[in-house]
């Protein structure tokens, strides 16, 4: 069964503290691994894709790579607007369509 | 914004009633997806539609069903409403190709009493 873990499940960090979280995932085939991000009460929004190992991708302060068992996502210099739950999902290559399995997120807080 | 619409936004219901939810997928898209995302949990996999037909279903009973349109917009049906049903039902839109990213409208929250 495909199985993702998140890591840590919530971190705290001051304004400016670099971090990284962690996505851990046992698939049978896998055809892409995504990052969202989720504020309170809405839909999770799109940041990267990555395809394959030795794969990274940036956008502002994230940073998403990834390696044949995981993939981190680098937070550089934070700011309190980063402040969200960050959601990892593996996609398979086959059956089930598009589908993605989802992680549980890390909620993270910046403070100032 | 990603051009993905879900209405209503919030939604109370009794415990047996039934619900229909619906999505507007963004403009190009003729994939849609449905998932049920409980309190501190990540989204579930409860179907899709590709071209008005299911092309996948996840680990949900058949009292969930869905239909698409030849538009591409989507319903989510649920009969005999639980309490467990109680959750944010999340819509996602995608491209004809297999790699293209899912696009998620803002969600339904359900709440069943």
């Amino acid at each position: 069964e495909d199985q993702v873990t998140q890591s840590p499940e919530a971190l705290r960090l001051q304004e400016g503290e670099s971090s990284s979280l962690n996505c851990s995932y046992t698939v049978s085939g896998l055809r892409g691994l995504f990052w969202y991000r989720q504020d309170p009460g809405k839909g999770p929004e799109f940041l990267f894709t990555l395809y394959s190992a030795g794969e990274e991708k940036e956008k502002e302060r994230l940073k998403a790579t990834l390696t044949k068992k995981e993939s981190f996502l680098h937070i550089t210099a934070p700011k309190p607007e980063d402040s969200a739950t960050y959601l990892c999902a593996v996609q398979i290559l086959t059956g089930g369509g598009n589908k993605l399995t989802f992680g549980t997120g890390t909620q993270l807080k910046v403070e100032l | 914004e990603t051009g993905v619409t879900q209405s209503p936004t919030h939604l109370i219901k009794t415990r047996g009633q039934q619900v229909t939810l619906r999505c507007s997928s963004q403009s190009g898209h003729n994939t849609v997806s449905w998932y049920q995302q409980a309190l501190g949990q990540g989204p579930q996999f409860i179907f899709q539609y590709y071209r008005e037909e299911e092309n996948g279903r996840g680990n949900f009973p058949p009292r969930f069903s869905g239909l698409q349109f030849p538009n591409y917009s989507s319903e989510l049906n649920v009969n005999a409403l639980e309490l467990d049903d109680s959750a944010l039902y999340l819509c996602a839109s995608s491209g004809p190709t297999a790699n293209t990213e899912a696009f998620f409208g803002q969600g339904t929250r359900l709440t069943v009493v």
